[in-house]
């Protein structure tokens, strides 16, 4: 089982349609979640952390849920400009991975006029 | 403007050579990061530094070398012995040991080998 799992999609939606990306991991000992942005050919940017109790920043909503490993990214009233690949991003914190963070494949989003 | 400075953004490696990638951060983090992403992939972690003059390996880091003489630069050697070595190759920093809250990037370097 891979330590980070995503749908790698492609999702291909309408402006202003709700899409939900889902991700899970394998380390119950993971601490720290993130999902990342990344632009064709451009570096990946954290676009939100994902705390135990849920968080929203505007349009995007993550949610985590330890008990089942599973995080999830909400994005509401898509826009064009959210077109890119999300990026789940998992923390394996403990033994000699403290630190590192493992990034899963990418879900590829499309937002079409 | 902190950040992080990858260079250069795009390097062509012949058969056979090492070539060095460089990256320098003025973010004052202690830890910091090398992962190599291949098309339509996610990023694998090559190497890791969490303070200076200590490195550790990752997950893929057969074939290259690193080293963390100061606490701002952590260069990357692509070594001939890295058999597929074409691919975009990110730097990263975090602030904490524990990676939060999050890593900054660098822009990357992409490597072709011709």
């Amino acid at each position: 089982r891979k330590e980070v799992e995503q749908d790698p999609g492609p999702f291909n939606v309408p402006e202003g349609a709700t899409v939900a990306f889902n991700c899970t991991y394998s380390n119950s000992a993971s601490q720290s979640f993130f999902w990342y942005r990344q632009d064709c050919r451009k570096e990946p940017k954290l676009l939100m952390s994902v705390y135990s109790s849920g968080n929203e920043d505007g349009r995007f909503t993550a949610q985590l849920n330890r008990a089942s490993q599973y995080i999830s990214l909400l994005i509401r009233d898509s826009k064009l400009s959210d077109s890119a690949t999300y990026l789940c991003v998992v923390n394996n914190a403990g033994g000699t991975s403290y630190g590192k963070l493992t990034f899963g494949q990418g879900t590829i989003l499309t937002v079409h006029p | 403007d902190g950040g992080i400075t990858q260079s250069p953004k795009y390097l062509f490696r012949k058969e056979g050579q090492n070539v060095t990638l460089s990256c320098e951060q003025n973010l004052n983090h202690d830890a910091m990061y090398w992962y190599r992403q291949d098309p339509g992939q996610g990023l694998r972690l090559i190497y890791y530094s969490q303070i200076v003059n200590d490195f550790q390996k990752g997950d893929i880091a057969e074939g290259y070398s690193v080293s963390r003489e100061k606490k701002e630069s952590f260069p990357l050697t692509v070594t001939s012995a890295q058999k597929n070595p074409t691919a975009f190759y990110l730097c990263a920093s975090s602030i904490g040991l524990d990676a939060r809250p999050g890593y900054t990037f660098g822009s990357g370097t992409r490597l072709t080998v011709v």
